[in-house]
């Protein structure tokens, strides 16, 4: 079974720029995930979607970030204008369900650099 | 605000020690309990859950849950140098789902 597939692995881009991440989940997963993670800290949830609902999104800065999850497939993850404090790791991760008790698998992740 | 509280360490124990990892939660709501281990600059990968107060065994892991006192713990037994990695406490359950990720415990495990 693939695993959860993200593109790019690294990003270096100037603040105020624009970038985009993509995110295909395991087949068939219902839940997809994404995270931040900043280094040295955990991840923290940016938004999660049940096929191609928001069913959470209280952390997303909504000014810049945006992320869409198309036909309950993939998924994009957009930050425009970037800044200096969005370096970190961006985490894809899907899920068979939507409960509490669901398994989360992980991406590799998109490492993004602003400068 | 709800919050999953980890040691950050670093925790160095000896090859073949038990290696003890701990987590305070903050909602008493919460329903699952996951823990995750990250090698540097790799994603997390999932060693366990456990839903139910007590203990729960895999292999040489043992997760601990005492809901009352809102404690999670990881126990390692025999550990190895490739158990080095950080360890990450998750919890979820409470408010639509959520998962809240703790910062993560360092553990070296010296040969």
């Amino acid at each position: 079974e693939a695993g959860v597939a993200q593109s790019p692995r690294y990003k270096i881009i100037e603040k105020r720029q624009s970038v985009a991440f993509w995110c295909n989940p395991i087949s068939g997963h219902a839940t997809l995930y994404w995270y931040q993670q900043i280094l040295g800290q955990g991840p923290k949830l940016l938004i999660q979607f049940q096929n191609n609902g928001v069913v959470d999104d209280s952390q997303l800065p909504k000014d810049r970030f945006s992320a869409e999850r198309l036909k309950g497939v993939d998924s994009t993850l957009k930050i425009q204008p970037a800044k200096l404090e969005d370096s970190a790791v961006y985490l894809c991760a899907s899920s068979p369900g939507w409960g509490s008790t669901d398994t989360q698998y992980f991406g590799p992740g998109t490492r993004l650099t602003v400068l | 605000q709800k919050e999953v509280e980890q040691n950050s360490g670093p925790l160095s124990v000896p090859e073949g020690a038990i290696a003890s990892l701990n987590c305070t939660y903050s909602d008493r709501g919460s329903q699952s309990f996951f823990w995750y281990r990250q090698y540097s600059g790799k994603s997390p990968e999932l060693i366990m859950f456990i839903y139910s107060n007590g203990d729960k065994e895999d292999g040489r892991f043992t997760a601990q849950l005492n809901k009352a006192s809102q404690y999670v713990s990881l126990l390692i037994r025999d550990s190895q140098p490739s158990d080095s990695a950080t360890y990450l406490c998750a919890v979820s359950g409470t408010g639509g789902f959520k998962t809240i990720f703790g910062a993560g415990t360092r553990l070296f495990v010296k040969a």
